[in-house]
């Protein structure tokens, strides 16, 4: 069945520094490619996402990528601050089937 | 602007009482909606959507249901719960475009 790994599981960087998820995707009909946010205790926040058609994405100090012949995306967050530190969970997805297929998260601790 | 709301916030429970937890959004109409569980410290497991009035899909066997009563709510029931039911409940709508947001959860504690 469809599948989205994500790596690393955990990711402890200074602040300042850069920090990058990554995850790989199984269904190479997948066209949606969506990254959550979520702070303890609250819910998932979407934060930036990526279509097919398209290859990189930035949001000021976030960006994603997408290498759709890899089926790999990843997640950038540049001059990382303490706020940024949560969990973060990829999702891939195909239209017309409503689902998101998430990976298993990221937590990234960003020490000040 | 489209709002999503859960409730209750917070539900303690024993063993083997029923459930039910609702949904409703604001602001938009034939909504995709919803229910995923995400236990402690770990990732989100779709329990069920919906794509329009009565229609229900199931992702995952357990003893869990869901109802789409009006077009813009959402119930998650159970008849009888069991410690493994525990978690942090979540209802998400999307529309026209992929982008799924997610309500405030529910977080229920079987005991």
């Amino acid at each position: 069945g469809e599948n989205v790994e994500q790596h690393p599981s955990t990711l402890s960087v200074q602040e300042g520094d850069s920090a990058v998820i990554k995850c790989t995707y199984s269904d190479s009909a997948s066209n949606y490619f969506p990254w959550y946010k979520q702070e303890l205790g609250k819910r998932p926040q979407l934060i930036i996402d990526i279509r097919s058609n398209v290859g990189e994405k930035k949001d000021q100090r976030i960006a994603v990528t997408l290498n759709k012949t890899a089926k790999h995306f990843s997640l950038h967050i540049t001059e990382t601050q303490p706020e940024d530190s949560a969990v973060y969970f990829c999702a891939a997805s195909t239209r017309g089937t409503y689902k998101y297929i998430f990976g298993t998260g990221t937590r990234l601790k960003v020490l000040a | 602007s489209q709002t999503i709301h859960q409730w209750p916030a917070t539900l303690v429970q024993p063993v083997g009482s029923p459930l039910s937890l609702e949904c409703t959004v604001e602001g938009t109409s034939n909504p995709n909606l919803y229910w995923y569980r995400q236990a402690a410290g770990r990732g989100l497991q779709l329990l069920f959507y919906s794509v329009g009035i009565g229609q229900i899909s199931s992702e995952v066997p357990q003893n869990l249901s869901a109802s789409r009563p009006q077009d813009r709510q959402f119930i998650l029931s159970s008849k009888k719960l069991l410690l493994s039911d525990s978690g942090f409940y979540l209802c998400a709508w999307s529309g026209d475009r992929d982008e799924q947001y997610f309500g405030p959860g529910t977080r229920l504690t079987v005991t």
